[in-house]
């Protein structure tokens, strides 16, 4: 298979613990997308990286999440000191920006499901 | 500030006819509007998109309208199938590839 792929698939936790998710792209993408998503919300914005540069992290996120692509291939996503309001699904997306961008389209996972007790 | 907006939660439509999904914008720097699908337990999956040069996209059964001066844009349907029961979300995008989602609408394709 060659999409997106996220693990691990569900994380229950208990609050004040550590989480760490992880993206493996499209191959040849050199963008990555972190997403979350609430119940009856659109995916809302976290972070995104060409290669391994972190473009852009949202206002929103606190400092508890931090998200690194260091080779610029798989990606990981870690919340510390996790709080019950984390709980959503983390959505990872690759495409293909820059010079070879086309439409935008990004290809996503099928997510990461967070619950925070 | 919710730059993609989706004013109709959920939409109920009869197998056959036409389903009119709407989408309104507020940064005219978005270059690429996109519609997205999603059934659940799965993630969202592209549909069709629209460059901002151009004023509607076909593509089978989907159609994409732009209203540049208006800020807004819809996605057609036609005709409705209960397959196309799922969640729509439409997203914008920004010259740096920044993706923006709207907050989505359910819509429901009654046998």
């Amino acid at each position: 298979d060659t999409g997106v792929s996220q693990d691990p698939r569900h994380k229950i936790t208990k609050r004040g613990q550590n989480v760490t998710f992880r993206c493996d792209p499209i191959s040849e993408h050199n963008r990555l997308y972190w997403y979350r998503q609430t119940l009856g919300q659109g995916p809302e914005f976290l972070t995104y990286f060409q290669n391994e540069a972190q473009l852009e992290k949202s206002r929103l996120l606190s400092d508890r999440f931090s998200a690194e692509r260091p080779k610029g291939s798989f990606s990981t996503l870690e919340i510390q000191r996790t709080e019950q309001g984390d709980s959503a699904m983390y959505l990872c997306a690759s495409s293909l920006g820059g010079q070879g961008r086309k439409t935008g389209e990004l290809f996503f996972g099928e997510g990461s499901r967070l619950t925070v007790l | 500030d919710q730059q993609v907006k989706q004013n109709s939660p959920s939409l109920s439509v009869q197998e056959g006819r036409i389903s009119i999904l709407n989408c309104d914008y507020t940064n005219s720097m978005f270059d690429y509007f996109l519609w997205y699908k999603k059934y659940p337990a799965e993630g969202p999956t592209f549909l069709i998109s629209i460059s901002s040069i151009k004023d509607k996209n076909e593509d089978g059964r989907f159609t994409v309208f732009l209203n540049k001066s208006a800020k807004h844009l819809s996605l057609h349907i036609v005709p409705s199938q209960p397959g196309d029961s799922a969640v729509y979300f439409c997203a914008a995008r920004t010259s740096y590839d920044k993706v923006i989602f709207g907050p989505g609408t359910s819509l429901s394709v009654i046998p």
